[in-house]
């Protein structure tokens, strides 16, 4: 299977703190994106990395791929309260439309 | 912005009705796409479309079939729905080439 699997499954900080989330996954990709979901909400695209990227930054976002692990993390630095979201990593591994999404990780941002 | 609007946010049927989920984007994406997300389970893709009257079978389509007659819109259709179809609904969109998708806000379905 492509599905990526988010690490840990939850996570809960304090406002200001750093969140690292991380991501596997088994095949080969094209591209690993990132995706939030607020509760009760659709998903937000985030950012996308290409296979032949290490690193990309948006914002306070910061996300790694390391292909021969075969896996990504996305770090949100100097985190808010307003950052408590479910993220998801989306693995497009072939050549089809699809992406193949991960279980999520579950960020609590605690005030 | 590309917004992508689902007909419904909550929706209860009975079981063995014919339930159908619309779901309307306004970018000219080519690309739609239907997903149920279940607690445990994250994201499954039940059908996609790559063009008008195109589709595809994603990873759970028994139970479910689609219609894409024009461009802009995509309809889930639960031929007859049943209880293990109670889920949450989440449509997409995207350019062609993998580019990002865009989500509407879901439909919360149940089935009683």
């Amino acid at each position: 299977s492509q599905q990526g699997e988010e690490d840990p499954q939850a996570l809960s900080i304090q406002e200001g703190e750093n969140a690292t989330m991380n991501c596997s996954y088994k095949t080969s990709i094209n591209n690993l994106q990132w995706y939030r979901q607020n509760s009760g909400r659709g998903l937000v695209h985030l950012i996308l990395i290409r296979s032949n990227e290490r690193e990309k930054h948006s914002g306070r976002l910061r996300v790694t791929l390391d292909t021969s692990k075969k896996s990504s993390s996305l770090l949100i630095t100097a985190s808010r309260a307003a950052d408590t979201a479910s993220y998801f990593c989306a693995i497009h591994g072939g050549s089809n439309y699809k992406l193949t999404f991960g279980k999520g990780t579950l960020l609590t941002v605690n005030p | 912005d590309v917004k992508v609007t689902q007909s419904s946010r909550y929706l209860v049927k009975r079981t063995g009705e014919k339930v159908f989920l619309e779901c309307v984007q306004d970018m000219d994406h080519e690309n739609m796409f239907w997903y149920r997300q279940d607690p445990g389970l994250g994201l499954r893709l039940i059908y996609f479309s790559y063009d008008v009257k195109m589709k595809e079978k994603g990873d759970i389509p028994e139970g479910y079939s689609v219609s894409r007659e024009k461009k802009e819109r995509f309809s889930l259709i639960l031929e007859s729905a049943s209880t293990n179809q109670t889920s949450m609904y989440l449509c997409a969109s995207s350019l062609p080439q993998n580019k990002p998708q865009h989500f509407g806000d879901g439909t919360r379905l149940s089935i009683l």
